[in-house]
């Protein structure tokens, strides 16, 4: 398996500008997770999808955050207009059977935003 | 509100000690336990998963306990080396909702030579 995979590894974006994070969780999982991480704030968690179901939004936030998952095997988080408080590594996690294998995560996307 | 505490925040040891890196958690309602490790700009890996009716763990220098009486987790390093050093995240899965796991802070630990 070619584990969770998140593109772009890297994005660099001028504010108000709208940027888009993609993730493609492992084959099976029926949960995924979006993370931030900052060094003021460590982990967050934005918003997890069951079976594509959105769960828990609380943490996106606010409504220039949003995330899909159209079907089992792929998630966006889009942030519109992107603001430089945005800058961080955004990580997508995906589990199985209710975590009984535990979560993987992504090598995450570094935002940038100037 | 469930929390989850990592101490120390930070370690600096010579290479070949043992170590014991700390978590504690509010809510004993515990559905499994995980260990992470992260280096500097890159993602977590997965080093240990305790589930609820576990106690311990052990993978290779590693071993991790749960102890939910007290709300404690310790992740146990035998033989340090400067390839241990990382960033190392405790993060639980309470029971009672879906698979939202919650993060502590880390230990930055820094083996040296």
């Amino acid at each position: 398996d070619a584990g969770v995979i998140q593109s772009p590894r890297h994005e660099v974006t001028e504010m108000g500008q709208e940027v888009t994070l993609r993730c493609k969780p492992i084959s099976g999982h029926n949960s995924l997770f979006w993370y931030r991480q900052t060094m003021m704030r460590g982990l967050e968690l934005l918003i997890y999808f069951n079976n594509n179901v959105p769960i828990d939004d609380s943490g996106m936030p606010e409504d220039r955050f949003s995330a899909k998952m159209p079907n089992a095997s792929f998630s966006t988080l889009k942030i519109q207009p992107s603001e430089p408080r945005d800058s961080a590594v955004y990580f997508c996690a995906s589990s199985a059977k209710r975590g009984l294998s535990g979560y993987t995560f992504g090598s995450g996307t570094r935002l940038t935003v100037v | 509100k469930q929390e989850v505490t990592q101490i120390p925040a930070a370690l600096s040891v010579p290479e070949g000690e043992n170590l014991v890196l700390n978590c504690s958690f509010t809510d004993s309602a515990i559905y499994n336990l995980q260990w992470f490790r992260q280096d500097p700009g890159k993602g977590l890996t997965s080093l240990l998963l305790i589930q609820s009716s576990q106690r311990e763990q052990t993978s290779g220098r590693l071993n991790a306990s749960l102890d939910k009486s007290s709300g404690r987790s310790t992740l146990y390093i035998a033989a340090s080396q400067p390839g241990d050093s990382a960033t190392y995240l405790c993060a639980f899965m309470f029971s009672g909702g879906y698979n939202k796991l919650i993060f502590g802070a880390g230990t930055r630990l820094a083996v040296h030579p």
